[in-house]
Protein backbone atom coordinates (compact mmCIF):
# COMPACT_ATOMS: atom_id res chain seq x y z
CA UNK A 1 0.00 0.00 0.00
CA UNK A 2 3.28 2.09 0.16
CA UNK A 3 2.58 4.99 -1.79
CA UNK A 4 5.50 7.35 -1.21
CA UNK A 5 8.81 6.10 -0.02
CA UNK A 6 11.54 7.41 1.98
CA UNK A 7 14.81 5.36 2.44
CA UNK A 8 16.38 5.62 4.48
CA UNK A 9 14.17 6.45 7.30
CA UNK A 10 17.68 8.12 9.60
CA UNK A 11 20.54 9.07 8.13
CA UNK A 12 23.95 9.74 9.84
CA UNK A 13 26.63 11.67 7.88
CA UNK A 14 30.32 13.14 8.94
CA UNK A 15 30.20 16.62 7.93
CA UNK A 16 31.59 17.98 4.64
CA UNK A 17 30.93 13.76 3.13
CA UNK A 18 28.37 13.83 0.29
CA UNK A 19 24.88 11.94 1.31
CA UNK A 20 21.75 10.90 -0.99
CA UNK A 21 18.53 10.73 -0.12
CA UNK A 22 16.00 8.63 -2.08
CA UNK A 23 12.18 8.49 -2.81
CA UNK A 24 9.95 6.60 -4.59
CA UNK A 25 6.49 6.73 -5.63
CA UNK A 26 3.68 3.83 -7.35
CA UNK A 27 1.35 6.59 -7.77
CA UNK A 28 2.70 7.24 -11.07
CA UNK A 29 2.47 11.49 -10.25
CA UNK A 30 4.17 13.46 -12.57
CA UNK A 31 5.39 16.13 -10.01
CA UNK A 32 7.82 15.19 -7.52
CA UNK A 33 8.61 17.63 -4.06
CA UNK A 34 11.70 17.84 -1.80
CA UNK A 35 11.23 19.57 1.30
CA UNK A 36 13.48 20.06 4.44
CA UNK A 37 11.57 20.27 8.20
CA UNK A 38 13.60 21.86 10.98
CA UNK A 39 12.43 21.13 14.17
CA UNK A 40 9.35 22.54 15.05
CA UNK A 41 9.20 24.42 11.53
CA UNK A 42 6.96 24.40 8.85
CA UNK A 43 8.21 22.59 6.08
CA UNK A 44 10.41 24.18 3.53
CA UNK A 45 10.55 23.64 -0.72
CA UNK A 46 13.80 23.02 -1.72
CA UNK A 47 12.87 22.51 -5.67
CA UNK A 48 10.55 20.61 -7.09
CA UNK A 49 9.96 18.36 -10.35
CA UNK A 50 7.38 18.79 -12.76
CA UNK A 51 8.17 15.62 -15.09
CA UNK A 52 11.92 15.91 -16.05
CA UNK A 53 11.68 19.56 -15.55
CA UNK A 54 13.66 20.63 -12.13
CA UNK A 55 12.40 24.10 -10.33
CA UNK A 56 14.76 25.41 -8.19
CA UNK A 57 13.67 27.65 -5.12
CA UNK A 58 15.36 30.95 -5.54
CA UNK A 59 16.95 30.50 -1.87
CA UNK A 60 18.06 26.96 -1.80
CA UNK A 61 21.74 26.85 -1.94
CA UNK A 62 23.90 25.19 -4.48
CA UNK A 63 24.76 22.52 -1.89
CA UNK A 64 21.44 20.63 -2.58
CA UNK A 65 20.73 19.15 -6.26
CA UNK A 66 18.03 16.68 -7.15
CA UNK A 67 18.09 13.65 -9.73
CA UNK A 68 15.10 12.09 -10.94
CA UNK A 69 16.01 9.05 -13.38
CA UNK A 70 12.78 8.08 -13.88
CA UNK A 71 8.92 8.91 -12.82
CA UNK A 72 9.10 6.87 -10.15
CA UNK A 73 12.14 7.89 -8.83
CA UNK A 74 14.05 11.18 -6.60
CA UNK A 75 16.98 11.47 -5.32
CA UNK A 76 18.16 14.49 -2.97
CA UNK A 77 22.01 14.97 -2.98
CA UNK A 78 24.14 16.88 -0.34
CA UNK A 79 27.57 17.62 -1.61
CA UNK A 80 28.89 18.84 1.64
CA UNK A 81 26.83 18.65 4.56
CA UNK A 82 27.11 21.10 7.36
CA UNK A 83 25.58 20.89 10.62
CA UNK A 84 23.13 23.55 9.69
CA UNK A 85 21.61 20.89 7.07
CA UNK A 86 20.52 18.47 9.88
CA UNK A 87 17.30 18.20 9.15
CA UNK A 88 14.16 16.00 7.90
CA UNK A 89 13.97 15.82 4.78
CA UNK A 90 10.18 15.21 3.07
CA UNK A 91 9.67 14.24 -0.23
CA UNK A 92 6.25 14.74 -1.77
CA UNK A 93 4.07 13.92 -5.28
CA UNK A 94 1.22 15.22 -6.73
CA UNK A 95 -0.84 14.29 -9.77
CA UNK A 96 -1.30 17.49 -11.74
CA UNK A 97 0.11 20.30 -11.91
CA UNK A 98 -2.81 21.88 -14.47
CA UNK A 99 -3.05 25.86 -13.68
CA UNK A 100 -6.70 25.07 -14.19
CA UNK A 101 -6.60 23.20 -11.30
CA UNK A 102 -5.76 24.69 -8.03
CA UNK A 103 -6.49 22.27 -5.54
CA UNK A 104 -3.77 19.70 -6.21
CA UNK A 105 -3.20 17.56 -2.71
CA UNK A 106 0.19 16.64 -2.83
CA UNK A 107 1.22 13.04 -1.01
CA UNK A 108 4.15 12.54 1.51
CA UNK A 109 6.70 10.29 2.01
CA UNK A 110 7.46 9.05 6.12
CA UNK A 111 10.65 11.77 5.83
CA UNK A 112 14.65 10.69 6.01
CA UNK A 113 15.84 12.27 9.39
CA UNK A 114 19.30 13.62 8.51
CA UNK A 115 22.17 14.06 11.39
CA UNK A 116 25.71 15.27 10.58
CA UNK A 117 28.52 14.47 12.87
CA UNK B 1 3.83 38.33 0.08
CA UNK B 2 1.83 34.70 1.07
CA UNK B 3 1.76 33.38 4.68
CA UNK B 4 0.31 31.44 6.85
CA UNK B 5 -0.10 31.81 10.98
CA UNK B 6 -0.82 29.30 13.41
CA UNK B 7 -1.76 29.27 16.99
CA UNK B 8 1.46 28.06 18.90
CA UNK B 9 1.63 25.03 20.56
CA UNK B 10 1.04 22.65 22.73
CA UNK B 11 -2.32 22.41 22.73
CA UNK B 12 -3.37 19.92 25.64
CA UNK B 13 -6.70 18.59 25.94
CA UNK B 14 -8.51 16.20 27.80
CA UNK B 15 -10.16 13.55 25.50
CA UNK B 16 -14.02 14.38 24.21
CA UNK B 17 -12.86 17.92 24.72
CA UNK B 18 -13.74 20.63 21.60
CA UNK B 19 -10.85 21.45 20.16
CA UNK B 20 -9.95 24.70 17.76
CA UNK B 21 -6.58 25.92 15.98
CA UNK B 22 -6.58 28.56 14.44
CA UNK B 23 -4.96 29.97 11.40
CA UNK B 24 -4.80 32.85 9.16
CA UNK B 25 -3.14 33.67 5.80
CA UNK B 26 -2.44 36.42 3.76
CA UNK B 27 -2.40 35.81 0.47
CA UNK B 28 -2.64 37.76 -2.99
CA UNK B 29 -5.03 36.54 -5.25
CA UNK B 30 -7.30 33.22 -4.40
CA UNK B 31 -5.82 30.39 -2.94
CA UNK B 32 -6.91 26.96 -1.87
CA UNK B 33 -6.37 25.89 2.07
CA UNK B 34 -5.47 23.18 3.61
CA UNK B 35 -4.94 21.16 6.85
CA UNK B 36 -2.14 18.24 7.09
CA UNK B 37 -1.67 16.14 10.03
CA UNK B 38 1.70 14.31 11.12
CA UNK B 39 1.62 11.68 13.38
CA UNK B 40 4.69 10.59 15.16
CA UNK B 41 7.13 9.58 12.84
CA UNK B 42 5.11 9.69 9.32
CA UNK B 43 4.82 11.83 6.85
CA UNK B 44 2.11 14.90 5.90
CA UNK B 45 -1.14 13.54 5.66
CA UNK B 46 -4.32 15.60 4.08
CA UNK B 47 -6.96 16.08 6.45
CA UNK B 48 -9.20 18.32 4.66
CA UNK B 49 -9.59 20.98 2.13
CA UNK B 50 -10.97 24.43 0.77
CA UNK B 51 -10.71 25.80 -2.59
CA UNK B 52 -12.90 29.15 -2.55
CA UNK B 53 -14.41 31.47 -0.38
CA UNK B 54 -17.27 29.81 2.28
CA UNK B 55 -16.02 26.60 1.59
CA UNK B 56 -16.27 24.06 4.63
CA UNK B 57 -13.86 21.35 4.32
CA UNK B 58 -14.39 18.02 6.63
CA UNK B 59 -12.94 14.79 7.26
CA UNK B 60 -12.65 12.18 10.07
CA UNK B 61 -15.17 15.10 12.57
CA UNK B 62 -12.64 18.00 11.55
CA UNK B 63 -14.24 21.29 9.98
CA UNK B 64 -12.74 24.12 8.89
CA UNK B 65 -14.53 26.89 7.05
CA UNK B 66 -12.74 28.93 4.20
CA UNK B 67 -13.81 32.78 5.64
CA UNK B 68 -12.23 35.99 2.95
CA UNK B 69 -13.51 38.44 5.33
CA UNK B 70 -11.15 37.65 8.01
CA UNK B 71 -8.66 35.28 5.30
CA UNK B 72 -8.40 32.76 8.36
CA UNK B 73 -9.33 28.71 8.63
CA UNK B 74 -9.27 27.23 11.93
CA UNK B 75 -9.76 23.84 12.65
CA UNK B 76 -12.10 22.43 14.55
CA UNK B 77 -13.28 19.25 16.22
CA UNK B 78 -16.51 18.75 18.75
CA UNK B 79 -15.15 15.83 20.37
CA UNK B 80 -11.07 14.37 20.20
CA UNK B 81 -9.27 11.52 21.04
CA UNK B 82 -6.06 10.14 22.01
CA UNK B 83 -5.55 9.36 18.92
CA UNK B 84 -5.80 12.88 17.57
CA UNK B 85 -2.44 13.66 19.30
CA UNK B 86 -0.35 15.40 16.33
CA UNK B 87 1.25 17.68 15.22
CA UNK B 88 -1.40 19.97 12.62
CA UNK B 89 -0.52 22.25 9.28
CA UNK B 90 -2.08 24.69 7.92
CA UNK B 91 -0.97 25.76 4.49
CA UNK B 92 -1.95 27.62 1.36
CA UNK B 93 -1.61 26.83 -2.39
CA UNK B 94 -0.67 30.04 -4.66
CA UNK B 95 0.28 30.31 -8.17
CA UNK B 96 3.49 31.58 -9.00
CA UNK B 97 5.38 31.96 -12.78
CA UNK B 98 3.03 29.28 -14.20
CA UNK B 99 3.47 26.63 -10.91
CA UNK B 100 2.07 26.21 -7.95
CA UNK B 101 4.09 26.57 -4.36
CA UNK B 102 3.01 25.31 -0.90
CA UNK B 103 2.83 27.91 2.41
CA UNK B 104 2.80 25.72 5.12
CA UNK B 105 2.38 27.13 8.52
CA UNK B 106 4.91 26.05 11.42
CA UNK B 107 2.55 23.57 12.86
CA UNK B 108 0.52 22.81 16.07
CA UNK B 109 1.23 20.05 18.37
CA UNK B 110 -1.98 18.78 19.92
CA UNK B 111 -1.73 16.55 22.71
CA UNK B 112 -4.80 14.60 24.07
CA UNK B 113 -4.81 13.35 27.78
CA UNK B 114 -7.31 10.01 28.31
Amino acid sequence: DAMVIQNPRYQVTQFGKPVTLSCSQTLNHNVMYWYQQKSSQAPKLLFHYYDKDFNNEADTPDNFQSRRPNTSFCFLDIRSPGLGDAAMYLCATSRDHSLADNTDTQYFGPGTRLTVL
Amino acid sequence: GNSVTQMEGPVTLSEEAFLTINCTYTATGYPSLFWYVQYPGEGLQLLLKATKADDKGSNKGFEATYRKETTSFHLEKGSVQVSDSAVYFCALTFQTSGTYKYIFGTGTRLKVLA
